[in-house]
């Protein structure tokens, strides 16, 4: 079986400033890993990925996560943040069965 | 088709009332995926199917919920007398092959149950 928990349910930075969500997993399997970026009233749109390849995982609009199995985490950071990416973010965990959505954070942009 | 398709977007029903939402996955895509997303909370799993057969229904609240994929391709979630609570976005994943690959999402279907 598998869980994830996003540990923060708000974060709020300063436009041009780094963001990090932080995301811990549970996984009895090699895990899947995957970002989702969540807008107002929009759909769940992919933002990265990690299937046991390179541990560093570059995804879309400048973000990136890194695998890390000793600490079972995978956090999301962006080195400067935009307004645009005021959104809710999940982090979502897949073994060999189902694929399980953290809770969410929910990102505010500071102008 | 290009990406997964939901329909319909809103449905508004009666307490007690038998509904059903139907989704079209992406052409090719072996795993078909069921959450419903409360407003404010992340998508939460129902069930999954690989090809016909439903690999997992834990997720299901009672067994007022059912689905099936009698094809391997379509698939329809069925509610039956419907309550209140069951209020919320319906979101239809599918994906290429089972839990490796990402997730491509539907619109969703939004039911209001009155």
């Amino acid at each position: 079986a598998q869980s994830v928990t996003q540990l923060d349910s708000h974060v709020s930075v300063s436009e041009g400033t780094p963001v990090l969500l932080r995301c811990n997993y549970s996984s009895s399997y090699s895990p899947s890993l995957f970002w989702y970026v969540q807008h107002p009233n929009k759909g769940l749109q992919l933002l990265l990925k990690y299937t046991s390849a390179a541990t560093l995982v570059k995804g879309i609009n400048g973000f990136e996560a890194e695998f890390k199995k000793s600490e079972t985490s995978f956090h999301l950071t962006k080195p400067s943040a935009h307004m645009s990416d005021a959104a809710e973010y999940f982090c979502v965990v897949s073994g060999d069965d189902k694929i399980i959505f953290g809770k969410g954070t929910r990102l505010h942009i500071l102008p | 088709g290009a990406g997964v398709s939901q329909s319909p977007r809103y449905k508004v029903t009666k307490r007690g009332q038998d509904v059903a939402l139907r989704c079209d996955p992406i052409s090719g895509h072996v795993s078909l995926y069921w959450y419903r997303q409360a407003l404010g909370q992340g998508p939460e799993f129902l069930t999954y199917f690989n090809y016909e057969a439903q690999q997992d229904k834990s997720g299901l609240p009672n067994d007022r919920f059912s689905a099936e994929r009698p094809e391997g391709s379509i698939s329809t979630l069925t509610i039956q007398r419907t309550e209140q609570r069951d209020s919320a976005m319906y979101r239809c994943a599918s994906s290429l092959v089972q839990g490796r690959s990402p997730l491509h999402f539907g619109n969703g279907t939004r039911l209001t149950v009155t």
